[in-house]
Formats: C-alpha cells, structure tokens, sequence
C-alpha cells in the first residue's frame, strides 16, 4: 500500500522567511512525487513534480522541493515566503508500477503572516 | 479559457435523491478522475477513465455510478444521496503519456454537495 504523510496540519511563517512543508511517503518501488496548492473554494494547482533525476526539483511560484530517497521525504521550500502563498498544501505520491491512482496526504495549511 | 469545469458548483438536495455533476476538460487529456474531498479537507480517488475505459474503481457504494461519453467528459451520478456524501467533489484530468501516468492532473473547481 502507498501512503503520504504531512505531519503539521498548519505551519506559520512570517513574511520574507524561509518556508518547509514536510511531507513523507511509503511506496512499494520508486516513486512519483507530487505538491499541490489549494487556495480557498478552488480546486487543487499543480506545484512540482519529482519523476527522476536531480534530487532538487523546482516549480513554480518560486516552490521547490527535495527529494530525500533514505529519508522517503519530499518537503517543499521556498526560500522566501509571501502572504500570498497562504493556502493548503498537498503532498502526492505514486509508485512507478502498481497502483494507478495518486494517495494523497492529509495537507497542510501554510499561514504567511505580514 | 482551456480548464476543466464542473457544474453544477453548488448542489443542496434532500437525502434520498438522484443527482448528477458533469465535468468537462478542454485539455485535449485521455484519462479523467472524480475525488472526494471531505470536511477535514482529506482528498480521496474515487473513479478514472482513460479514453473512456474505467481504469480506477476505488472502494465506492454502488450509489455512485461514473459516466464517461467521450474522452472529454465524464459525469458522476449519485443515486439515494446520504447524509454522508455531502462533501466537495472533485473532477481532473491529465495526459497518459507514453511511459506512464507521471503528468500532472489538472482539476476543476468543485462541486459542493450539501445533503439535509
């Protein structure tokens, strides 16, 4: 079975600061990984993905994040937050083989404050 | 606008009623999904078609029943809503593309489903 992880249901930063969405994941196999952003009453954006390759994936809005194979972590980043990137983040995960359909974590809900 | 669009955006009905929610994606993508995403903001899959052709059948009562005409829609029709299936329901899609399913989904905006 593959699962996700998001373990803080809420991060706080301030504006300008450095940002980490931690996320998890449990998959037989190698993995896709996925960050998606909902903002309120909206359906969920594509972030970033890591398929293969550089350990470091950029996306967009400045978002990027690491690929950590020991660690089965994938958390997202953003060197410097906005009040805008205020929303719920979603992490995403999928074997290369198997399963077709995406699990999904729990999300967090990221709160940039001025 | 290229998107995917759901409608109806909100739908409030008594328990025990029939409806239905249409998707449509003008993305030009072969593989169309339906997620559930409860009050706790959890997101689950529930159906997927690609071309067509059920490819995604997740634990889901039988009331819901997944409708694709064309590769560019697909339609979910619920029978004897619950109190349980109020939820926000999600239609996406995306490109299957030659080595596996790895493109991005895109999804609609919601549906809002409220049963009293």
């Amino acid at each position: 079975a593959q699962s996700v992880a998001q373990p803080e249901d809420q991060v706080n930063v301030a504006e300008g600061n450095p940002l980490t969405v931690k996320c998890t994941y449990s998959v037989s196999g190698n993995p896709y990984l996925f960050w998606y952003v909902q903002y309120p009453n909206r359906g969920l954006q594509f972030l970033l993905k890591y398929i293969t390759g550089d350990n470091l994936v950029k996306g967009s809005y400045g978002f990027e994040a690491e690929f950590n194979k020991s660690q089965t972590s994938f958390h997202l980043k953003k060197p410097s937050a906005l009040v805008s990137d205020s929303a719920l983040y979603f992490c995403a995960v999928r074997a290369l083989t198997g399963r077709r359909a995406l699990t999904f974590g729990s999300g967090t809900r990221l709160q940039v404050q001025p | 606008d290229t998107a995917v669009s759901q409608t109806p955006k909100y739908l409030v009905t008594q328990m025990g009623n029939d409806k239905s929610i249409k998707c449509e994606q003008n993305l030009g993508h072969d593989t169309m999904y339906w997620y559930k995403q409860d009050s706790k903001k959890f997101l689950k899959i529930m159906f997927s078609y690609n071309n067509k052709e059920l490819i995604i059948n997740e634990t889901v009562p039988n009331r819901f029943s997944p409708k694709s005409p064309d590769k560019a829609h697909l339609n979910l029709h619920i029978n004897s809503l619950e109190l349980g299936d109020s939820a926000v329901y999600f239609c996406a899609s995306s490109q299957r593309n030659a080595a596996d399913s790895n493109q991005p989904q895109h999804f609609g905006d919601g549906t809002r489903l409220s049963i009293l």
